[in-house]
């Protein structure tokens, strides 16, 4: 079993849907848990970042941290084409340099 | 302007040759990390140094050896290249204070 799963999809909505992200991991050690974005043939960029559980929300996007579940979840909002990419949760035990372990990504298209 | 780079973008070689693979960021970071991202974008870390010292070391063939001339720096050297090695490689800096990486725009890798 991988410490963090999630479900690859392809994840196909209508463009102004909301979109719900998720991951469940197995390690509860793991505090820090972000969401990176990634558009095909370019690197992983951060999207979101949270500490520990509760949620946060950061324009069209929130993410939520259940650590009792062992889960987190990321909501797009009125998901627009631009939203089409590989969403790639990641998570750490301790902050600084430690290591990240990052889920396999759900691509997600946004259909106009 | 560009944060994290990579040189090459593509490599293509033969089975037994030998590669490097190197990465630069002008952000001020104080740790740098490889990642190898599979054909499934499995995002899987490999190394990481801070101010130039090996600090995470997975699970790696030692034909892989990395290297940090500086802070700023991080090169991939390969040796005896083998079909497996086939994925695109992500070079990531970051604040060792901090869970936030910046990733580069990988180098893509196909070994025949």
């Amino acid at each position: 079993q991988k410490e963090v799963e999630q479900d690859p999809g392809p994840l196909s909505v209508p463009e102004g849907a909301i979109v719900s992200l998720n991951c469940t991991y197995s390690n509860s050690a793991f505090q820090y848990f972000m969401w990176y974005r990634q558009y095909s043939r370019k690197g992983p960029e951060l999207l979101m970042y949270t500490y520990s559980s509760g949620n946060k929300e950061d324009g069209r996007f929130t993410a939520q941290v259940d650590k009792s579940s062992k889960y987190i979840s990321l909501f797009i909002r009125d998901s627009q084409p631009s939203d089409s990419a590989t969403y790639l949760c990641a998570m750490s035990a301790s902050g600084g340099y430690q290591k990240v372990t990052f889920g396999t990504g759900t691509k997600l298209q946004v259909i106009p | 302007d560009t944060a994290v780079s990579q040189t090459p973008k593509y490599l293509v070689t033969q089975m037994g040759n030998d590669k490097s693979i190197k990465c630069e960021q002008n952000l001020g970071h104080d740790t740098m990390y490889w990642y190898k991202q599979d054909s499934k974008k499995f995002l899987k870390i490999m190394f990481s140094y801070n101010n130039k010292e090996l600090i995470i070391n997975e699970t790696v063939p030692n034909r892989f050896s990395p290297k940090s001339p500086d802070k700023a720096h991080l090169n991939l050297h390969i040796n005896s290249l083998e079909l497996g090695d086939s994925a695109v490689y992500f070079c990531a800096s970051g604040h060792s204070g901090s869970e936030t990486q910046y990733f580069g725009p990988g180098t893509r890798l196909l070994v025949l």
